[in-house]
């Protein structure tokens, strides 16, 4: 099974700034089976990107992924105050996902 | 509009047993795989199981295997997740979801284990 490792566990920033989190697997993950979600408290999960870095529909592009291997990024290019939640990374086969145990955005 | 609808949790005793709902529609049921993902809470998001766009193949994860068990009406637009054997540690929010990726969400569905 394929274990993704987030980092940080938590980041603490302000808005209008820039965010990085990162995603490493275990093994290699193929660049089409990496995704991002965000959640909101007391909210069901958000896709955000996929395929490494592709957005779902109605994702603001200040959202991107990127990285390939074993070393994946979600980054947030200008902070709004919408942005800040926990962001979940999911690497997916045909039927079956493993999800990284994510990393809290919150306001500094 | 493209929606999931999760129903059937509640609060059950250890080793007792719930089925799981979750109804589709505004796209093309038949067409996608499903699956279910659960948060304990406080805790980050476990996929649980996955079912065919058939329903022949279905696949769940080591923490349920053998006591969960995923299946699918066509017909009726709905995926189901029959749990037995229920465990403490099985309480969580469950959630229902089109795949891959995980692009449209269910709401989600409490199971509370507890005597």
């Amino acid at each position: 099974e394929i274990v993704l490792t987030q980092s940080p566990g938590t980041l603490s920033l302000s808005p209008g700034e820039r965010a990085t989190l990162s995603c490493k697997a275990s093994q290699s993950v193929s660049i089409t089976s990496l995704a991002w979600y965000q959640q909101k408290p007391g909210q069901a999960p958000r896709l955000l990107t996929y395929g490494a870095t592709s957005r779902a529909t109605g994702v603001p592009d200040r959202f991107s992924g990127s990285g390939s291997g074993t070393d994946f990024t979600l980054t947030i290019s200008r902070l709004e105050p919408e942005d800040f939640a926990v962001y979940y990374c999911q690497q997916y086969g045909l039927y079956r996902a493993t999800f990284g145990q994510g990393t809290k955005l919150e306001i500094k | 509009e493209v929606q999931l609808l999760d129903s059937g949790g509640g609060l059950v005793q250890p080793g007792g047993s719930l089925r799981l709902s979750c109804a589709a529609s505004g796209f093309t049921f038949s067409s996608y795989a499903m699956s279910w993902v659960r948060q304990a809470p406080g805790k980050g998001l476990e996929w649980v199981s996955g079912i065919s766009t058939s329903g022949t193949s279905t696949y769940s994860a080591d923490s349920v295997r053998g006591r969960f068990t995923i299946s699918r009406d066509n017909s009726k637009n709905t995926v189901y997740l029959q749990m037995n054997s229920l465990r403490a540690e099985d309480t969580a929010i469950y959630y229902c979801a089109r795949v891959f990726p995980l692009d449209v969400w269910g709401p989600g569905t409490t199971v509370t284990v507890s005597s």
